[in-house]
């Protein structure tokens, strides 16, 4: 079985300022991992995803995170936030072969101000 | 409008009673899934199904029955409500193909007294 730990609850940035939320997993064979983004009152929505190949993978909105297997991180950056960035965001992970069945973190408030 | 759809959205009930939550999804996707989103806790796996007649326990199952008599349709039933319940839940659905995008609804909150 595999699980995912978010270390920061909740984070607090300005707008412009660099941001990095932090994702940890655990598992015993080869995994997927993913990034979902939850507005106020909405479900989930994919921003990013790791399957295989190049280890940064990239979202359209600015968003990227580097899969490093060694460290068994996934952690998403942006360089500059913006307000519209406010958001839970949730790292999950599936065991490859069963890559629509996710095991989702905690989540990380972010938390964007002027 | 194509997509997956919850109901109600707002469900108040009492202890004891038993609720059904609808989800209905129009991209005939094979997969399903009942998460409930909880504080501290993200989003659990409830029950999921790979297709139509299949279906399969997740982390927390217990009180919690579902179906799935047609792909589009997954309902998640409490067969008696508790407060510990008390929840918002969410259905997504999901290809294979796709590999790990789950596609969300926009969430059943519902509170039990």
């Amino acid at each position: 079985a595999q699980s995912v730990t978010q270390l920061d609850s909740q984070v607090p940035v300005f707008e412009e300022a660099p941001v990095e939320l932090r994702c940890n997993y655990s598992s015993s064979v080869s995994v997927y991992l993913f990034w979902y983004v939850q507005y106020p009152n909405q479900g989930l929505q994919l921003l990013l995803k790791y399957l295989s190949g190049s280890t940064l993978v990239e979202s359209i909105n600015g968003f990227e995170a580097e899969f490093n297997k060694s460290q068994t991180s996934f952690h998403l950056r942006k360089p500059s936030v913006h307000i519209s960035d406010t958001a839970e965001y949730f790292c999950a992970v599936s065991e490859t072969g069963t890559a629509s069945k996710l095991t989702f973190g905690t989540g990380t408030r972010l938390q964007v101000t002027l | 409008d194509a997509g997956i759809t919850q109901s109600p959205r707002y469900k108040i009930t009492e202890t004891g009673r038993q609720v059904t939550l609808m989800c209905h999804q129009t991209w005939s996707h094979s997969y399903m899934f009942w998460y409930r989103q909880d504080l501290g806790h993200g989003l659990r796996l409830i029950y999921y199904s790979a297709a139509a007649d299949i279906t399969d326990k997740g982390e927390v199952p217990d009180g919690y029955v579902v179906s799935r008599s047609k792909t589009e349709n997954f309902p998640l039933t409490l067969e008696s409500a508790t407060r510990s319940q008390t929840s918002v839940y969410f259905c997504a659905s999901g290809t294979v193909l796709n590999t790990g995008e789950l596609f969300f609804g926009e969430g059943s909150r519902l509170t039990v007294l």
